[in-house]
């Protein structure tokens, strides 16, 4: 009955591959998120979506493309991938875009480019 | 925009010991605060809210009130236990300074608690 789900888990990949973090939740939440957490432990909103459309987009670099094909589903596609985007990235949920809403975050899918 | 400001660590405690991590912020209007856990190997867990001055959010022992005079939210607890060995992140969203539902999160405190 896991809340929020990311797969994989690890992810071990060559500058310049391209690769992809998939995220689900079955809280029937209707906004979602992805985090990245640096070595140093600090989290960064990276995009947020709510209702299957963008809503916040943290200039982050085009490299970076989430989808989220209905609802309950973010994914994070990765292009090129360079050094720089070894991080922990999270996906997070909540149920609206209220400032009160608590979020639910997964358990983190640590990427480590080589 | 909104920023928020906690203390940095590592913190290193005795169980038993009294615990108070610091949380100031900045923000515009009226933001709601939170505190989130992150056990080793984890995700975020929220470990307490407030979303109006005067509030306070508790649990699992934790307290943290939310003082919009002095625009701080410092998390308390009285008695550590080692399974508190965690990073606590303070955290804020809304006000009139940034996007209502975007968290602005502190850098992180580790709290070590020794037996």
């Amino acid at each position: 009955d896991t809340a929020v789900s990311q797969t994989p888990k690890y992810l071990v990949t060559q500058m310049g591959n391209d690769k992809s973090i998939k995220c689900e939740q079955n809280l029937g939440h209707d906004t979602m998120y992805w985090y990245k957490q640096d070595s140093k432990k600090f989290l960064k909103i990276m995009f947020s979506y709510n209702n299957k459309e963008l809503i916040i987009n943290e200039t982050v670099p085009n490299r970076f493309s989430p989808k989220s094909p209905d609802k309950a589903h973010l994914n994070l596609h990765i292009n090129s991938l360079e050094l720089g985007d070894s991080a922990v990235y999270f996906c997070a949920s909540s149920l609206g875009t209220g400032s009160s809403y608590e979020q639910y975050f997964g358990p983190g899918t640590r990427l480590t480019v080589t | 925009g909104n920023s928020v400001t906690q203390m940095e660590g590592p913190v290193t405690l005795s169980e038993e010991a009294f615990l108070t991590i610091n949380c100031t912020y900045t923000a515009t209007g009226y933001p709601s605060l939170f505190w989130y856990v992150q056990y080793p190997g984890e995700g975020l867990q929220l470990l307490l809210k407030a979303t109006k001055a005067d509030d306070k959010g508790s649990n699992k022992g934790f307290e943290a009130t939310y003082r919009k005079e002095t625009t701080s939210f410092h998390l308390e607890k009285g008695s550590v236990q080692v399974s508190d060995s965690a990073v606590y992140f303070c955290a804020l969203s809304g006000g009139s300074g940034g996007s209502n539902y975007k968290l602005t999160f502190g850098k992180g405190t580790l709290l070590t608690v020794n037996p």
